[in-house]
């Protein structure tokens, strides 16, 4: 399944499915960004991030890409279980480094056994 | 190895009243960010702190927002004469000395309801 971020904010996927969730960033100076999940009454889990001199990262089931271009990021959940049930967020770092983060709005992915 | 907490979990407000929301940062982080989120909303940034001083504040209100992290105890956000707007989940974040955004753990998040 894939998700169109701010437009489809809720993205259904099959178990054992690969999900694609996108973003779009605004700032184009962003340098660094950021994925995080959140799961219902939780705070934020950072799942993994990448440089803008980089298209893409991988790490454990999940990849992010990055399209500096289009100035879109995607991250994909290889083998959706339940417990990637949450809400998606991406975050970017903008003009003058540092640690402030700018958040995007988030999609719900919701699994189906 | 505790994470970052915060207190209380839930807090229920008249309009008027002032709101407190302690931080308590991972052990050995000097660093603690403050965000806001509103319901189906992502994080909005508010204020980064270190220890007795603030770094950037440009995401807080003009008015009835401060926040300040003392030398000894936990961060504290504090919002005066609370209004219904002010409803939200307040979550804290740490980060070591020199860490970098990937580093910013998060506290489990305090819901201020204001009634």
């Amino acid at each position: 399944g894939e998700s169109v971020g701010l437009h489809l904010p809720t993205l259904s996927v099959q178990e054992g499915d690969n999900s694609i969730i996108n973003c779009a960033y605004s700032n184009s100076a962003s340098d660094y960004f950021i994925w995080y999940k959140q799961e219902s009454g939780k705070g934020p889990q950072f799942i993994i991030d990448i440089r803008s001199n980089m298209d893409k990262r991988q790490g454990q089931r999940v990849t992010v890409l990055l399209n500096k271009t289009v100035k879109h990021l995607s991250l994909q959940i290889a083998a959706t279980q339940p417990g990637d049930s949450a809400v998606y967020f991406c975050a970017e770092r903008g003009l003058g480094g540092g640690n402030k983060l700018t958040f995007g709005t988030g999609t719900q992915l919701k699994v189906e056994l | 190895n505790a994470g970052v907490m915060q207190n209380p979990r839930h807090l229920v407000r008249r309009r008027g009243q002032e709101a407190r929301l302690r931080c308590s940062p991972m052990k050995g982080h000097s660093h603690v960010y403050w965000y806001r989120q509103l319901p189906e909303e992502g994080l909005k940034f508010m204020v980064y702190l270190q220890k007795e001083n603030i770094i950037d504040e440009s995401g807080m209100p003009k008015e009835r927002f401060s926040a300040e992290f003392p030398k000894e105890g936990p961060s504290i956000l504090r919002i005066q004469q609370v209004v219904r707007g002010d409803s939200a989940a307040y979550f804290c974040a740490s980060s070591p000395i020199a860490g970098g955004p990937h580093e910013q753990y998060f506290g489990p998040g305090t819901r201020l309801t204001v009634t």
